[in-house]
């Protein structure tokens, strides 16, 4: 069954501290894994995406690693903000055929920056 | 600047009154999706629509019907909300081809049903 497990489940920083953030998957076949947050009350915005061929890709303070070996990635928050409280989610596309990838949405952490 | 709208942000209905949710792209895409979101879970996606073709996920109830009368817009409807139903709707887009995975999100509609 195709899965993606986010861990820990929610976390409070406070600022100016970095974070990392674990997602683990069982999807095959496998495409891409994007990290997307997502502030309460809104909708996910995309932050990395990486296929099977990259192991680590950066936007700004955020850093996604991937292992396709092992199926994990994490998402590194360096130097954090109190903007930067929100959920994290991760999620793997499965490749299937006909061209449509279905997302497998990981539950979120939930990020608490405090001051 | 290019983006999905969703309206209205916040919708209140009542217990078996039909709604209908509203999603607009400037992206021009090909894709549109509807999303179910509840409280502190992930995203359900509940169909797509690939140009016309409406692809309707196997375990969406049929209380749930949608329609893409042109590329710009998607609606949602839901025939006759229950309880649990309220939850964030998500809509979001894509390109066809090899962009067919990105999906851009528009800001939600919140339901709440009473």
């Amino acid at each position: 069954k195709n899965q993606v497990e986010q861990s820990p489940q929610s976390l409070i920083i406070l600022e100016g501290k970095n974070c990392t953030l674990q997602c683990n998957y069982t999807v095959s076949p496998f495409s891409n894994l994007r990290w997307y947050k997502q502030d309460t009350g809104r909708g996910p915005v995309s932050l990395t995406i990486m296929t099977f061929s990259e192991n680590t890709k950066s936007n700004g303070r955020y850093t996604a690693t991937l292992d396709a070996d092992t199926k994990q990635s994490s998402l590194h928050i360096t130097a954090s903000q109190l903007s930067d409280s929100a959920s994290y989610i991760c999620v793997v596309s499965a490749e299937k055929s006909g061209g449509y990838n279905k997302l497998i949405f990981g539950a979120g952490t939930r990020l608490a920056v405090h001051p | 600047d290019a983006m999905v709208i969703q309206n209205p942000r916040y919708q209140v209905t009542q217990f078996g009154k039909p709604v209908t949710l509203s999603c607009s792209q400037t992206l021009n895409h090909n894709v549109m999706y509807w999303y179910q979101q509840k409280s502190s879970q992930a995203p359900k996606l509940l169909f797509h629509y690939y140009d016309k073709d409406f692809n309707n996920e196997a375990d969406t109830p049929d209380n749930f019907q949608s329609r893409r009368p042109n590329t710009s817009f998607c609606f949602l409807d839901i025939r006759s909300p229950g309880l649990g139903d309220a939850a964030m709707y998500l809509c979001a887009t894509s390109g066809g081809g090899s962009s067919y995975n990105e999906q851009f999100f528009g800001p939600g509609t919140r339901l709440t049903v009473l």
